[in-house]
C-alpha cells in the first residue's frame, strides 16, 4: 500500500465549478500536511499548508481529518489557471523531515 | 532571489556513463533533499540531508552517491547510468524543524539515459 494515495484523476471540470480533491496517508504518526501544485514540466510549489482546524486561503479550502488519516482540498469559482497537478504532502518528522507525495491529481479547468 | 539552482537542466547519457548533478540555495536552509518524478510516480526521494556533514538514503537510493559539500550545495552523482535513471530530477530544500514545512524546489533537472 501507497504511503500517500489520491484519488486518480485526471479531473475535466468547466470554468465556475467546485471541485474537490481527496488524499489520504498511512502513517498516523505524520507530523504536517500540504497541498502542492505542479504547473506542467515545472517544479512543485506549496499551495497551502493543512491544518487541523482546517483553513481557506481564497478560492482554496483545506481539511484535515487526522484520526480518518484524511486531508482535502476543495477549489472553489475554478479558473483556467487553476489547471495544474495537485500534489498532497504528508512531512513524517524524525530526525530530520521526510516529506512523501502522493502520485498526484491533475486537473483541467475548460472554458 | 535564485533560491535553488540546479544544473544541468538536460542531460542525455549512454548506459554505463556517469554524471554530476549540481544543486545549490542560497535560503541558508539546513535540509537538502533529491527527488526524482516518473508520470504516474510521484516524486520519490532519493536522499537527504538534515543538516550538513550528514546525508542519509531515501526510498529509492540504489545507483545513486550524494555529498554535501557545505551547507549551501548537494550534489547527486550517478557513477554508472542506466535506462532505469531516466528521470525528472528535482533538489529541494526546507529550514527544517518541526514547523517548517515548506520545500523549496529548483526548476528540475530531465536526464535521458540511452
Amino acid at each position: 500500500r501507497k504511503e500517500v494515495e489520491q484519488d486518480p484523476g485526471p479531473f475535466n471540470v468547466p470554468e465556475g465549478a467546485t471541485v474537490a480533491f481527496n488524499c489520504t496517508y498511512s502513517n498516523s504518526a505524520s507530523q504536517s500536511f500540504f497541498w502542492y501544485r505542479q504547473d506542467c514540466r515545472k517544479e512543485p510549489k506549496l499551495l497551502m499548508s493543512v491544518y487541523s482546524s482546517g483553513n481557506e486561503d481564497g478560492r482554496f479550502t483545506a481539511q484535515l481529518n487526522r484520526a480518518s488519516q484524511y486531508i482535502s482540498l476543495l477549489i472553489r469559482d475554478s479558473k483556467l489557471s487553476d489547471s495544474a497537478t495537485y500534489l498532497c504532502v504528508v512531512n513524517e518528522v524524525f530526525h530530520g523531515q521526510n516529506f512523501v507525495f502522493g502520485p498526484g491529481t491533475r486537473l483541467s479547468v475548460l472554458p | 532571489n535564485a533560491g535553488v539552482t540546479q544544473t544541468p537542466k538536460f542531460q542525455v547519457l549512454k548506459t554505463g556513463q556517469s554524471m554530476t548533478l549540481q544543486c545549490a540555495q542560497d535560503m541558508n536552509h539546513n535540509s537538502m533533499y533529491w527527488y526524482r518524478q516518473d508520470p504516474g510516480m510521484g516524486l520519490r526521494l532519493i536522499y537527504y540531508s538534515a543538516s550538513e556533514g550528514t546525508t542519509d538514503k531515501g526510498e529509492v537510493p540504489n545507483g545513486y552517491n550524494v555529498s554535501r559539500l557545505n551547507k549551501r550545495e548537494f550534489s547527486l552523482r550517478l557513477e554508472s547510468a542506466a535506462p532505469s535513471q531516466t528521470s525528472v530530477y528535482f533538489c529541494a530544500s526546507s529550514g527544517g524543524g518541526r514547523d517548517t514545512g515548506e520545500l523549496f524546489f529548483g526548476e528540475g533537472s530531465r536526464l535521458t539515459v540511452l
